[in-house]
């Protein structure tokens, strides 16, 4: 069965440059969600997209952007990196209305700021 | 105080035992309960969702929820080394913009052979 993709798995930055990471919903599911889990941290919510559009935000920086496209891809867009933006970040998917009970989750990018 | 309170263990229990994993919360808002297993540099991956308060059993994972007492729990029976993961319980409150999510910070388990 076709998972959420993310890509990339790894990515190494320095501090103050900018990163762009993607995510690919499973087929047909109009939601997507990005999470940012350092390390020993549970994942703490930045964003939401429904239908392209923002439906929720959490704690994501200013620095922070993300947009979901037409083909509901998403990217979040990180500029002005710091070191503690090091962490996973994982994008999960749901099909509208199923999100209550969970969605599927990325693999991950691993985001290292150096 | 964090929504979602979980004992980040670690945990180590030999093969065959029962393992008990627990999180507390504070807002009675939360509907939803869900578990998640997270092994080392994946994803979460969703285990077993409930709505009411009650056991829901699944193979050898059984998900319990006491909403009186703000308490839900995850057994696993026959643990086995593969379920040495790090497990995360999650929360849900419906908002108009869709349902909002809280993690536990996770548990750290390890099955010894």
């Amino acid at each position: 069965a076709a998972g959420v993709i993310q890509s990339p798995r790894h990515l190494i930055k320095e501090k103050r440059e900018t990163a762009t990471l993607k995510c690919y919903p499973i087929p047909r599911h109009d939601t997507v969600y990005w999470y940012q889990q350092g390390p020993g941290q549970d994942p703490q919510f930045l964003i939401s997209f429904y239908e392209k559009m923002q439906s929720d935000k959490g704690s994501i920086p200013d620095r922070f952007s993300a947009q979901q496209f037409s083909d509901y891809h998403s990217e979040l867009n990180m500029s002005s990196l710091e070191l503690g933006d090091s962490a996973l970040y994982f994008c999960a998917s749901s099909p509208r209305g199923s999100g209550r009970f969970g969605y599927t989750f990325g693999s991950g990018t691993r985001l290292t700021v150096v | 105080q964090k929504e979602v309170e979980q004992d980040p263990g670690p945990l180590s229990v030999p093969e065959g035992a029962i393992v008990s994993l627990n999180c507390t919360y504070s807002n009675s808002a939360f509907q939803y309960f869900m578990w998640y297993r997270q092994y080392s540099r994946k994803g979460p991956e969703l285990l077993m969702y409930t709505y009411s308060s009650g056991n829901k059993e699944d193979g050898r994972f059984t998900a319990q929820v006491d909403k009186s007492s703000k308490y839900i729990s995850l057994f696993i029976r026959d643990s086995q080394p593969s379920d040495s993961a790090t497990y995360l319980c999650a929360m849900s409150v419906p908002r108009n913009t869709g349902n909002q999510f809280y993690f536990g910070t996770g548990t750290s388990l390890t099955v010894i052979p």
